[in-house]
């Protein structure tokens, strides 16, 4: 059964810093992960998708990297903005079936302007 | 990119009654799609998966009775949640998976029955 953990549960960070957020699964037979940002009562936003034969993904001040084997992934945000206060995701879909997704308890990121 | 169109996205209902919740994705077809639950302070936990012209396949521990899902088309599935209590009161998610984009979750449904 697969496991997905993150780590920090949450953080705090000054403005304009960059920050690494950090998700572990314990299944590296996975189809793909995918980092979501959810907003406060608010449904998911997909970030960055990556695929199980990639390495990492970028958009803008986002980065995403994937380590398989050691069942890890980061997210990296670049120079922190209010705006991205919000859970961040980690969703790791496994290789077989449906690719059943398994998501993380998520990381509640502030940041303070 | 991949939509989903999730609706209502609140709803509140006396004890009893049942909600029907809707997923449609726009501009894609979804054989498959998925339903959530989130509860607080925990991660999303999926319910079911929606099969387009079949039968729902539930999880471990959800009743099937209790929610209902219909996949008619490949475009909409529906969540039925049927003689509703308080305890049904949560945060309701839909997804399907589309090629290029991963999975694209709804915009959610908040649930309160009072």
């Amino acid at each position: 059964k697969q496991e997905v953990t993150q780590i920090p549960a949450a953080l705090s960070v000054p403005e304009g810093e960059n920050l690494v957020l950090n998700c572990s699964f314990t299944d590296s037979a996975i189809y793909n992960l995918q980092w979501f940002r959810q907003d406060p009562g608010k449904g998911l936003t997909s970030l960055l998708l990556i695929q199980s034969s990639q390495r990492e993904q970028t958009s803008g001040r986002l980065n995403a990297s994937l380590d398989k084997s050691s069942g890890r992934s980061t997210l990296y945000i670049a120079a922190s903005q209010p705006g991205d206060s919000a859970t961040y995701l980690c969703a790791v879909a496994g290789s077989g079936g449906y690719q059943k997704v398994t998501f993380g308890i998520g990381t509640k990121l502030q940041v303070i302007p | 990119g991949a939509v989903v169109s999730q609706h209502p996205s609140r709803v509140i209902c006396k004890s009893g009654t049942s909600v029907k919740i809707e997923c449609r994705s726009l501009d894609f077809q979804a054989t498959t799609m998925f339903w959530y639950r989130q509860f607080p302070k925990k991660s999303l936990m999926l319910m079911a998966t929606s099969n387009e012209g079949s039968k729902a396949t539930y999880e471990q521990g959800v009743e099937k009775d209790k929610f209902l899902i219909n996949h008619a088309s490949l475009t909409l599935s529906t969540l039925t949640v049927t003689s509703a209590h308080p305890e049904d009161s949560s945060f309701y998610i839909c997804s399907a998976r589309e090629w290029n984009y991963g999975y694209t979750f709804g915009s959610g449904t908040r649930l309160t029955v009072v």
